[in-house]
């Protein structure tokens, strides 16, 4: 039974490139949320959606960033025209039908913004 | 007030040493309460669930203070492995998330 899968474990941009991770939840999780972790600071919020629908974006950037999840394929962080303060760990975590949350993490997309 | 406050440490132990962690939360209509564990550079682990006014698993005991709105975590007979950043956040309310304090790092040493 896979767990939360997050791809690309790493990865490298340039200032003004676009990010894209992805996240698939653990099966039969039907809510993913994304944080944010800065070196040396807390998660941080950023989204919470299910199928076909944004739940929560209270937590993200008000531009360039953006967040899908799909009714078929995985759930997507979309970050355009990077800069070097996006430079962060992004978690993604999933929960049941049933929110109790209780929050299986992924094993986190490291972005470094050259 | 911050939403979820924790003292950041760091707590240096001798091994078998008890220490305690508080977390203090404001938003009063929070259910749930987790203690989360994570290690250096890796992803954040569910440690112990309070649903009500406690738990205990093992050398691990969580207590729930709603009238005071804090949350404590204690660990007994502390081992070289407890060595990490404990996260603490309280679920429930208006929000559909998990709102994580700052994390509290615990040392413990030989």
């Amino acid at each position: 039974n896979a767990g939360v899968m997050q791809n690309p474990r790493h990865l490298v941009r340039r200032r003004g490139q676009e990010a894209r991770l992805r996240c698939s939840p653990m099966k039969g999780h039907s809510h993913v949320y994304w944080y944010r972790q800065l070196p040396e600071e807390g998660l941080k919020f950023m989204v919470y959606l299910q199928k076909e629908n944004i739940i929560d974006e209270s937590g993200m950037p008000k531009e360039r960033f953006s967040a899908e999840f799909p009714k078929e394929g995985p759930s997507i962080l979309r970050i355009q025209q990077v800069v070097r303060g996006d430079s962060a760990a992004y978690f993604c975590a999933s929960s049941p039908v049933t929110e109790t949350g209780e929050l299986f993490f992924g094993e986190g997309s490291r972005l470094t913004v050259l | 007030r911050k939403e979820v406050e924790q003292d950041p440490g760091p707590f240096n132990v001798p091994e078998g040493a008890t220490v305690a962690f508080n977390c203090t939360y404001s938003n009063s209509a929070s259910q749930s309460f987790f203690w989360y564990r994570q290690d250096c550079r890796k992803e954040p682990k569910l440690l112990m669930s309070v649903y009500s006014s406690g738990n205990e698993d093992g050398r691990f005991t969580a207590q729930l203070n709603r009238a005071s709105q804090y949350i404590s975590l204690l660990i007994r007979d502390s081992k070289l492995s407890d060595s990490a950043t404990y996260l603490c956040a309280p679920f429930g309310g208006s929000q559909g998330n998990l709102i994580f304090g700052k994390g509290t790092k615990l040392s413990v040493k030989p």
